[in-house]
């Protein structure tokens, strides 16, 4: 039972470059979330999904898109990473609360 | 949205005293109310959560209290040890879905 899997866990991009980030719970979660964490601000919400099929916009949303491939699986995409979006992030997964993490990406764009 | 304030940013005790840390939530819709502890490099983890027909909840060493009126929840370590050493998140939400995270506190306890 590995929990939440995230892949790759290290990456480092060019400015401009698409990357997408895999997540995969193996918990039977309906619902799944995205976080970036940064120095000093916390663990902020990218987008969520509550259930196979549906996806929400979180706190900071903009520059990022997500899948719900299917129930085991959420993935983010950067489309054209900038600087900005240098950060950890995290995939977490809940049958209501509480959620439980991925072990992280460590996102540099150079 | 919800907008969740940790105190203090840091924190720096002796082995076997006591850490405090407060957090202050806006939304007054807020039902669940848990606590993370991350070490370096490592995921969030779980160590309490709370629910607002509660008050205090203890798990050995550890306690969360919650004050529905002040919008106000604390974390409470007792006999702190070295690995208690991590940062700590409070965290707020009124449905389930979007936590909103406090900024954190870096606890150092000296051995």
């Amino acid at each position: 039972n590995a929990g939440v899997t995230q892949t790759p866990k290290f990456q480092v991009l060019k400015t401009g470059q698409s990357m997408t980030l895999q997540c995969a719970q193996d918990m039977n979660h309906n619902s799944m979330y995205w976080y970036r964490q940064d120095p000093g601000m916390g663990l902020r919400l990218i987008y969520y999904s509550a259930s196979e099929g549906t996806t929400d916009k979180g706190e900071v949303p903009n520059g990022y898109n997500v899948s719900r491939l299917n129930k085991r699986e959420f993935s983010l995409r950067l489309e054209s990473a900038a600087p900005s979006q240098t950060s950890v992030y995290f995939c977490a997964s809940s049958e209501s609360q509480p959620q439980h993490f991925g072990d992280g990406t460590r996102l540099s764009i150079l | 949205g919800e907008n969740v304030e940790q105190h203090p940013s840091t924190l720096s005790v002796q082995e076997g005293d006591s850490a405090v840390i407060k957090c202050t939530y806006s939304d007054s819709a807020s039902n669940y109310f848990p606590w993370y502890k991350q070490e370096l490099g490592k995921r969030p983890q779980l160590i309490i959560d709370i629910r607002s027909n509660v008050g205090e909840k203890k798990d050995q060493r550890i306690a969360v209290t919650l004050n529905k009126t002040a919008k106000h929840f604390s974390l409470h370590i007792t006999e702190t040890q070295p690995e208690d050493s991590a940062v700590y998140f409070c965290a707020a939400t009124s449905n389930d879905y979007k936590l909103s995270f406090g900024a954190g506190t870096t606890v150092t306890v000296r051995a």
